[in-house]
């Protein structure tokens, strides 16, 4: 499958635990994102790479919110001290710098509790 | 403040029948708009793409349109399908930079047999 994947599916967790993300995405792309999404609302811009350099953070990206992307291929987000507020679906898409065009391909996300 | 609204919120109908999705937007400078699909518990998936200078495209059942002077679009699907529940979301391209997205919040649609 050359889709963008993302691990894992579904996460349940306690309060205060630290949860990881990965995110793997199309082979050949060089931008990778990160997006929440809550129930009923579209997706919200978290944070973007280029390459391995992370370039642009949302002010929803809080002190516990850190993201990584060590070697340009497969990014990690993780959250430290969860909180309730922190459930949510957590989307990860990727894209090849290119033309006007340029189509974000987003995976299955991560499915996030928070008990 | 760049906003994308959309109406109705939900929307029921019956398998067969055309439906039309509403989009308004406020985001400044414009790139692009897009129509993702994206299913329960799934990432969105594009539909279509359209630049400034496009009104209209198409992809399979599914036609959208585009008034950048209105800051307007709609996504028309023709012969609803029961496949074609799922919420679509209208998405416009930030211009500047890199391909900064900004969504919508969805219309969710549900074709009954």
């Amino acid at each position: 499958d050359t889709g963008v994947s993302q691990d894992p599916r579904h996460k349940i967790t306690k309060r205060g635990q630290n949860v990881t993300f990965r995110c793997d995405p199309i082979s050949e792309h060089n931008r990778l994102y990160w997006y929440r999404q809550t129930l009923g609302q579209g997706p919200e811009f978290l944070t973007y790479f280029q390459n391995e350099a992370q370039l642009e953070k949302s002010r929803l990206l809080s002190d516990r919110f850190s993201a990584e992307r060590p070697k340009g291929s497969f990014s990690t987000l993780e959250i430290q001290r969860t909180e309730q507020g922190d459930s949510a679906m957590y989307l990860c898409a990727s894209s090849f710098q290119g033309n006007i065009q340029e189509t974000q391909y987003f995976g299955p996300g991560t499915r996030l509790l928070v008990l | 403040k760049n906003q994308v609204e959309q109406s109705p919120q939900s929307l029921i109908i019956l398998e067969g029948k055309n439906c039309t999705l509403q989009c308004n937007y406020t985001v400044s400078p414009f790139s692009n708009l897009r129509w993702y699909k994206q299913d329960t518990g799934r990432g969105p998936v594009s539909l279509t793409i359209m630049t400034f200078s496009e009104n209209t495209k198409s992809n399979g059942r599914y036609t959208a349109t585009l008034d950048a002077d209105t800051k307007q679009s709609s996504l028309h699907i023709t012969a609803s399908q029961l496949s074609d529940s799922a919420s679509y979301i209208c998405v416009v391209c930030f211009s500047g930079g890199y391909n900064k997205l900004i969504f919508g919040a969805g219309t969710r649609l549900a074709v009954h047999p």
